[in-house]
């Protein structure tokens, strides 16, 4: 019974070229949210998405960043021009139908972004 | 403005002893709060959760109250142990219907032997 799968788990990138982050929900998950934990925070919404809709996007800063869930594979958060500022631990999660608001969601392990 | 805060960023105890961990918030309107753990390296885990109609919630080891008149929750554990040494994060669903979860920042807990 496999989690979230998220890769990689750690990815260093030049300032200026783009980052994808790759995130399989568990098996019979069709909701998938993405969050960002910069250094001494704690995790901060992006994006939530169901297969091939982008549900809410209120945390998705407005340029760089964009997040897709095709209808086959993996959802893809892509950081086009990467800053430092980027630089920060990307977590996915996922759950079935809807949210049981009870539980909360299944998290995956995180990829570790460095922008050098 | 952060709607979900937790002032103590680091809390030392006793194995043994009991841990309590803090968290206040600012919007009336909610469902359910909800702790989570995390460990260096990983993501959060989901502990345990209180809705609004409740007051305590307990599981184990782990025990959440729940101030409505305050708007302040607390994570108590007893006893404590070395290996619940990690990050605790509260968090509530905030006002959408999308189920995005609102963090605290975290509190670092390290339980010594």
């Amino acid at each position: 019974n496999a989690g979230v799968m998220q890769n990689p788990r750690h990815l260093v990138r030049r300032r200026g070229q783009e980052a994808r982050l790759r995130c399989s929900p568990m098996k019979g998950h069709s909701h998938v949210y993405w969050y960002r934990q910069l250094p001494e925070e704690g995790l901060k919404f992006m994006v939530y998405l169901q297969k091939e809709n982008i549900i809410d996007e209120s945390g998705m800063p407005k340029e760089r960043f964009s997040a897709e869930f095709p209808k086959e594979g993996p959802s893809i958060l892509r950081i086009q021009q990467v800053v430092r500022g980027d630089s920060a631990a990307y977590f996915c999660a996922s759950s079935p139908t809807g949210t049981n608001k009870n539980y909360g969601y299944t998290f995956g392990s995180g990829t570790r972004l460095t922008v050098v | 403005d952060q709607q979900v805060k937790q002032n103590s960023p680091s809390l030392s105890v006793q194995e043994g002893r009991i841990s309590i961990l803090n968290c206040d918030y600012t919007n009336s309107m909610f469902d359910y709060f909800l702790w989570y753990k995390k460990y260096p390296a990983e993501g959060p885990t989901f502990l345990i959760s209180i809705s609004s109609i409740k007051d305590k919630n307990e599981d184990g080891r782990f025990t959440v109250f729940l101030n409505k008149s305050a708007k302040h929750l607390s994570l108590h554990i007893v006893p404590s142990q070395p290996g619940d040494s990690a990050v605790y994060f509260c968090a509530e669903y905030g006002s959408s219907n999308t189920g995005k979860l609102i963090f605290g920042q975290g509190t670092t807990l390290q339980v010594k032997p």
